[in-house]
């Protein structure tokens, strides 16, 4: 059970967009329809933005969307936005696991 | 209103064991599997394992395995989460989650220090 593949980093202008790739394996994202995308704020817990690939919770801005390819997963922020300056985590499951990405930090300019 | 409710910072010995609890507030615990995942500190999330309340079934990432045991108890709408032979690597959050085939609602996070 191997940790996906995120960048360690991204960064955008606010207004800009940002997208950030999550790569895993035929075992996991290749194979799973359950790839969520996780934000989060220092000290805080973290919070779902994205599930099921590219479904989008209540509550959640539609500035969020995910999308999957093979054995990579994506998720983008359009209009990046002071708030969502954070680090964020894909995760998927990998039959009765779960693995995690190893984080995106993504900075707001 | 629903909330994982989790237990206070500890402080534990190398070599000792530390036991987290988890407790659901708002909703039945046998709803949902509950899973464990962690964060040392600056590192990424990292998933322990998962219990079922249901039937007690558990499901460990390999790395914990042999030292990790999650238990719940329907009659106080608890999980814990027990973990032994602790190392300076132990040293994280651990966060307890409530999955429905994602995790839609985590506690606030136990910070466990081992040293």
């Amino acid at each position: 059970q191997s940790a996906l593949s995120q960048p360690p980093s991204a960064s955008g202008s606010a207004g800009q967009s940002v997208t950030i790739s999550c790569t895993g394996s035929s075992s996991d994202i290749g194979s799973s329809n359950y790839v969520s995308w996780y934000q989060q704020h220092p000290g805080k817990a973290p919070k779902v933005v994205i599930y099921e690939g590219n479904k989008r919770p209540s509550g959640v801005a539609d500035r969020f969307s995910g999308s999957k390819s093979g054995n990579t997963a994506s998720l983008t922020v359009s209009g990046l936005q002071p708030e969502d300056e954070a680090d964020y985590y894909c995760c998927s499951h990998a039959g009765a696991y779960r693995v995690f990405g190893g984080g995106t930090k993504v900075t707001v300019l | 209103q629903e909330e994982l409710v989790q237990s206070g910072a500890e402080m534990k010995k190398p070599g000792s064991s530390m036991k987290v609890s988890c407790k659901a507030s708002g909703y039945s615990l046998t709803r949902n599997h509950i899973h464990w995942v962690r964060q040392a500190p600056g590192q990424g999330l990292e998933w322990m394992g998962r219990v079922d309340p249901k039937t007690g079934g558990t499901k460990s990432a390999g790395k914990f395995q042999g030292r990790v045991t999650m238990t719940t108890d329907t009659s106080s709408n608890t999980a814990y989460m027990e973990l032994t032979r602790l190392t300076s690597d132990d040293t994280a959050i651990y966060f307890c989650a409530r999955e429905d085939w994602h995790f839609i609602l985590w506690g606030p996070g136990t910070l466990v220090t081992v040293s």
